[in-house]
């Protein structure tokens, strides 16, 4: 069975800082897909970043990084220059697709609630 | 880039009635679509696979006969909660992937039963 934990529930960061946020996983197939979402309080899921299993390189798009060390099972998030906007839920997920039929299912961390203050 | 339309936003009803939630891929067709339900300050739980033009696939305990999934059509599938109750008050969201590296998900539905 695959897990995914973030063990931070809340963080906080001065506006203009950079931040990461932890997310460590666990899975016996050695094809795999990691994602970070962001949840403001709308609701909805807004999607950061994705890193393949595979991947050589780590992923990045704009402010957002992932930080990726395979050995170690972790694929941490890196958010530079913090806005006021970035506040919200946090949520790594895993795609794992020795999970048969619903290959594309995630399964989601708890989440991490990251407070920029000004 | 890739829409996936959630509709209604929120929605308020009274307890034994049934209520409609539909998910639209608005630029891609999608043979897959997910369905998720996220408790308050919880993380997203997956309830089934919604497969076009076959039965859903639901996740262990999750109950068949009260959350009914049709995926009729390539853009379209929904999610009704028949003879709804104040524990099915919850946060309902739908996803559709592109590819393997996108997964994009809807705006969600808040319901809340009476």
């Amino acid at each position: 069975a695959q897990k995914i934990t973030q063990t931070q529930p809340g963080m906080f960061v001065q506006e203009k800082e950079a931040v990461t946020l932890d997310c460590t996983y666990d899975t016996s197939d050695p094809s795999y897909g990691l994602f970070w979402y962001k949840q403001p309080s709308s609701g909805e899921m807004i999607f950061l970043i994705y890193q393949g299993s595979y991947d050589q390189q780590n992923a990045t798009e704009g402010r957002y990084s992932l930080n990726f060390q395979k050995a170690r099972k972790s694929a941490n998030l890196v958010i530079s220059a913090s806005q006021l906007g970035d506040s919200a839920m946090y949520f790594c997920a895993m795609r794992d697709p020795g999970s048969g039929a619903g290959s594309y299912q995630l399964t989601f961390g708890k989440g991490t609630k990251l407070s920029v203050i000004p | 880039g890739a829409v996936v339309s959630q509709h209604p936003s929120r929605v308020i009803c009274k307890s034994g009635t049934s209520v409609k939630i539909e998910c639209r891929s608005l630029d891609f067709q999608a043979t897959t679509m997910f369905w998720y339900r996220q408790f308050p300050k919880q993380s997203l739980m997956l309830m089934a696979t919604s497969n076009e033009g076959s039965k859903a696939t639901y996740e262990q305990g999750v109950e068949k006969d009260k959350f009914l999934i049709n995926h009729a059509s390539l853009t379209l599938s929904t999610l009704t909660v028949t003879s709804a109750h104040p524990e099915d008050s919850s946060f309902y969201i739908c996803s559709a992937h592109v590819g393997n590296e996108k997964l994009f998900f809807g705006s969600g539905t808040q319901l809340s039963v009476l």
